[in-house]
């Protein structure tokens, strides 16, 4: 168990709708990366948000956009939906200080597009 | 950061250890190697990471060559929990993002 915590564990939406994942980041980590993980693939980097700024994006159109709350926690959100977007969503929070970060994986959210 | 090259499979009778290598050929000298774990539809898990020295912790130890261009990943006393694809990814000190490639599938048989 890594603490990071993230919701709803399993959804279902439909083309062009928008949806709104969320993560509850490991207590003492300021940092939240989130990634996109499609069948039989590799999970792939969305963005990471520090401080509430994002730190930095993937390759990932504007319409996956991410806040990140005082307390650490975050939210992606993706507009539009598009078939290709059904994927296991991960995100991973980290404490970004000094030189090393060690990201720690929530156990993800399952979005199916219709 | 620097491109990894992993087996796509391995076995591994349970009880014994599990090598798993990886290929980086092209790391540089800030960049770290990090080794993650996903058993099915979960999320990743931390394994260790390392620079350049050899490193053990309560899971696993992680080889890296002098050279620093190809590491092992050991599991001492694999177990049938320790089937899952294993990720091997070099990150440099100032990345953010971790580059997950297709990653090593390693299956622990009794």
């Amino acid at each position: 168990e890594t603490g990071v915590t993230q919701s709803p564990t399993h959804l279902i939406k439909t083309r062009g709708q928008q949806v709104t994942l969320r993560c509850s980041s490991q207590s003492g980590h300021n940092t939240v990366s989130w990634y996109q993980q499609a069948l039989g693939q590799g999970p792939q980097f969305i963005f990471q948000y520090y401080r509430e700024e994002e730190n930095g994006r993937g390759n990932f159109p504007p319409r996956f956009s991410g806040l990140q709350f005082p307390n650490y926690s975050s939210e992606l959100n993706v507009n539009a939906l598009e078939l290709d977007d059904s994927a296991l969503y991960l995100c991973a929070s980290s404490l970004l200080a000094g030189n090393q970060e060690t990201q720690y994986f929530g156990p993800g959210t399952r979005l199916l597009v219709l | 950061d620097a491109k990894t090259t992993q087996p796509p499979s391995m076995d591994c009778a349970e009880g014994r250890a599990a090598n798993l290598p990886c290929n980086h050929s092209t790391i540089s000298g800030n960049e770290y190697v990090y080794w993650y774990r996903q058993i099915h539809s979960q999320g990743p898990q931390y394994i260790i990471h390392g620079l350049k020295n050899n490193e053990t912790n309560e899971m696993a130890s992680l080889i890296i060559t002098e050279d620093r261009k190809s590491s092992t990943l050991i599991l001492p006393h694999a177990t049938l929990r320790d089937t899952a694809v294993y990720y091997c990814i070099v990150r440099s000190l100032s990345g953010y993002a971790l580059n997950f490639g297709k990653g090593t599938s390693l299956l622990v048989t009794p």
